[in-house]
């Protein structure tokens, strides 16, 4: 089975900052890869897919890249509603692992 | 609108057994796959399985097969996620998610969850 491993685990930043999330896959998966970020309580909410495609509705100051076994989300700008928890997911047609979380505090 | 409904909160006993729902509305619910992901509390997310109503095609996570049970109702757009003996651990938020379409599998349309609780 194919694992997703996201680093770092926590990171601490302040409103304005650029971040980057990395998420590494333990095989190959080609772009088939989403970012999702979630709130307390709250549903996860599809921030990007197709590694790099964003989702109708999210602020271009997120992005995505990568392909193969590397990805990174990056958020350009941070605003203060951006303070959450992020995960990658890696979809196909018979399993769909997430990385573990990264979570984005206000430093 | 489309979006998936869950049902309430439970509270269980260890041994019990719970069936779970998620109903779907505003789109054709046997032409897209519904899955299962459960959020342990201060945890991340899991997936658990995933099933497609038009023929009941279900794929589990090996860690949950044997474990929990994925089925639908097409006559009322509703998947469920059942458990025969629940344990302890099953406590935690259970979402049910749809993928975009069955090429472009992310899950662009979540339900709210359903808190499972299981304790004696």
């Amino acid at each position: 089975d194919i694992q997703m491993t996201q680093s770092p685990s926590t990171l601490s930043a302040f409103v304005g900052d650029r971040v980057t999330i990395t998420c590494r896959a333990s095989q190959s998966i080609n772009t088939w890869l989403a970012w999702y970020q979630q709130k307390p309580g709250k549903a996860p909410k599809l921030l990007i897919y197709k590694a790099s495609t964003l989702e109708s509705g999210v602020p271009s100051r997120f992005s995505g890249s990568g392909s193969g076994t590397e990805f990174t989300l990056t958020i350009d700008n941070l605003q203060p509603d951006d303070f959450a928890t992020y995960y990658c997911h890696h979809y196909t047609a018979y399993s769909y692992p997430f990385g573990q979380g990264t979570k984005l505090e206000l430093k | 609108d489309v979006q998936l409904v869950q049902s309430e909160a439970e509270v269980k006993k260890p041994g019990e057994s719970l069936k779970i729902s998620c109903q779907a509305s505003g789109y054709t619910f046997t032409t897209y796959w519904i899955g299962w992901v459960r959020q342990m509390p201060g945890k991340g997310l899991e997936w658990m399985g995933i099933i497609y109503p038009g023929d009941s095609d279900t794929r589990y996570n090996p860690s949950f097969e044997g474990h929990v049970t994925i089925s639908v109702d097409k006559s009322t757009n509703t998947a469920y996620l059942q458990w025969s003996s629940l344990k302890a651990s099953d406590s935690a938020l259970y979402y049910c998610a749809r993928p975009y379409t069955s090429t472009h599998r992310y899950f662009d349309l979540w339900g709210r969850g359903t808190l499972v609780t299981v304790s004696s």
